[in-house]
């Protein structure tokens, strides 16, 4: 099974801080997503990644930021947080190119800003 | 580009019941279509899916979904539901834009089981 790891389950922070949210993924999958979801609004697509180094902007990029150096890894950075980032943080991946876009989750992180 | 619209963001329903919760998007072309589930405090589990071939997909727990092409919908059903089948649902449709596949999540459906 594939098995997608997101290294915190829950975080509280300073409006301000810098934020690093991590996700592992172990079935060498090329793609990877962060997503973050908040009530009445389902999931909405912040950054993806379909090959390493590689980035593209979702459909909210605005305040965040994403590396992935190694092809396991694609971590989320937010470099200064804010109240209104206050929500859970899903990272995803999909097999890659020629896929049928099937995504694997993780548990998910749920980030208060205070 | 691609939509997905849930219509219910919450279903009531009494335990041992049948439920459906409806799905419709936004395509002329072939898809791909998903149903997820999200227990509470979780990540989004694969419940379902239609590819190609049979428009009956059956899925995990007893759940199943048809897809029917022409009214563009994709709505998922049981039988007969569990008290551990309270959570929040998710219907998705595939995005093909620019380097890969990516899914388009509808704002969900809570389901409440009710005793």
């Amino acid at each position: 099974d594939v098995k997608v790891t997101q290294s915190s389950r829950y975080l509280v922070k300073r409006t301000g801080e810098k934020v690093f949210l991590e996700c592992v993924q172990d079935m060498d999958h090329e793609n990877m997503f962060w997503y973050r979801q908040d009530p009445g609004l389902g999931l909405r697509l912040i950054y993806f990644s379909y090959d390493v180094k590689m980035k593209e902007k979702g459909d909210i990029p605005e305040g965040y930021s994403v590396s992935r150096e190694k092809k396991e890894r694609f971590s989320l950075i937010l470099e200064s947080a804010s109240t209104n980032q206050t929500s859970m943080y899903l990272c995803a991946s999909s097999l890659g190119l020629e896929d049928t876009g099937e995504l694997f989750f993780g548990e998910g992180s749920r980030l208060t800003v205070l | 580009a691609q939509s997905v619209t849930q219509l219910d963001s919450q279903v009531p329903v009494f335990e041992e019941a049948p439920v459906e919760l409806r799905c419709n998007y936004s395509s002329s072309v072939s898809v791909y279509l998903f149903w997820y589930v999200q227990y509470p405090n979780q990540g989004l589990q694969l419940l379902l899916k239609y590819l190609s071939g049979s428009t009956l997909v059956k899925g995990i727990n007893g759940f199943e979904a048809e897809f029917n092409k022409s009214q563009t919908s994709f709505h998922l059903r049981k039988p007969s539901v569990h008290i551990s089948d309270t959570a929040e649902y998710f219907c998705a449709v595939s995005d093909y834009g620019g380097a890969t596949n990516k899914l388009i999540f509808g704002t969900g459906t809570l389901l409440a089981v009710q005793p």
